[in-house]
């Protein structure tokens, strides 16, 4: 079965802090691994991609397959990313994508 | 572009009402999708299409019907609404649907009340 699953509703974290928001998948078959973010009052949007290996806002996410992992880090917290952050799988056989459960990411000044 | 639009914004419905929610999309996407957010479960998938005359069944289908006559539009029916059904509705549309890897884009979302 295809499974996304964040283990943390909220993490809380003082401005400059390292953040690491968890998120662990199930899928048989190589996964394309998304994390999308919804500030406040904006609508969800697309923050990376693993396919991209790419640094957005100071985030980065690695694919660990042995951990079936995709964390999303940032290693100095910043207020304005507080925000939910939601880790999603994409099934390459029918393209629909599977969403985790959210984590609200809360950076204190 | 006004890239995806969703009516209405918000909607109080009575227990046994239909209604429909409306998704429209202009950038000419193939794949289309409908999900419902609630606190603690996350986006939960309803239905999806892959083009226009196309549709599947997602994670929570139960209760909602959809259809695809055109490309742009969309729409999510609620045949006989529950209280079960209170949520926040998103629609979202990307580029290609098997075999591709594309950003999906999201409407603003419906805030949908069933008393």
């Amino acid at each position: 079965a295809q499974r996304v699953t964040q283990p943390e509703k909220l993490l809380s974290v003082f401005k400059g802090a390292p953040v690491e928001l968890k998120c662990n998948y199930s899928y048989s078959g190589s996964p394309e691994l998304f994390w999308y973010v919804q500030y406040s009052r904006q609508r969800l949007q697309l923050l990376l991609r693993h396919i991209s290996r790419e640094s957005i806002k100071g985030f980065t996410a690695d694919l660990n397959k042995g951990e079936t992992s995709f964390h999303l880090k940032k290693p100095f917290a910043q207020e304005e990313d507080s925000a939910m952050y939601y880790c999603a799988l994409r099934s390459s056989n029918t393209g629909k994508l599977i969403f985790g459960q959210g984590t609200t990411l809360q950076v204190k000044p | 572009n006004a890239g995806v639009t969703q009516t209405p914004k918000f909607q109080v419905l009575k227990t046994g009402q239909s209604m429909t929610l409306q998704c429209a999309q202009d950038m000419n996407h193939e794949y289309m999708s409908w999900y419902r957010q609630d606190p603690g479960m996350g986006l939960r998938l309803i239905h999806y299409s892959v083009g226009a005359g196309i549709t599947d069944q997602g994670e929570v289908p139960n209760g909602y019907n959809v259809s695809r006559s055109t490309t742009e539009d969309f729409p999510l029916r609620l045949l006989s609404a529950a209280p079960s059904q209170t949520s926040v509705y998103f629609c979202a549309s990307s580029y290609g649907g098997q075999g591709r890897v594309n950003e999906q884009f999201f409407g603003p979302g419906t805030r949908l009340t069933v008393l």
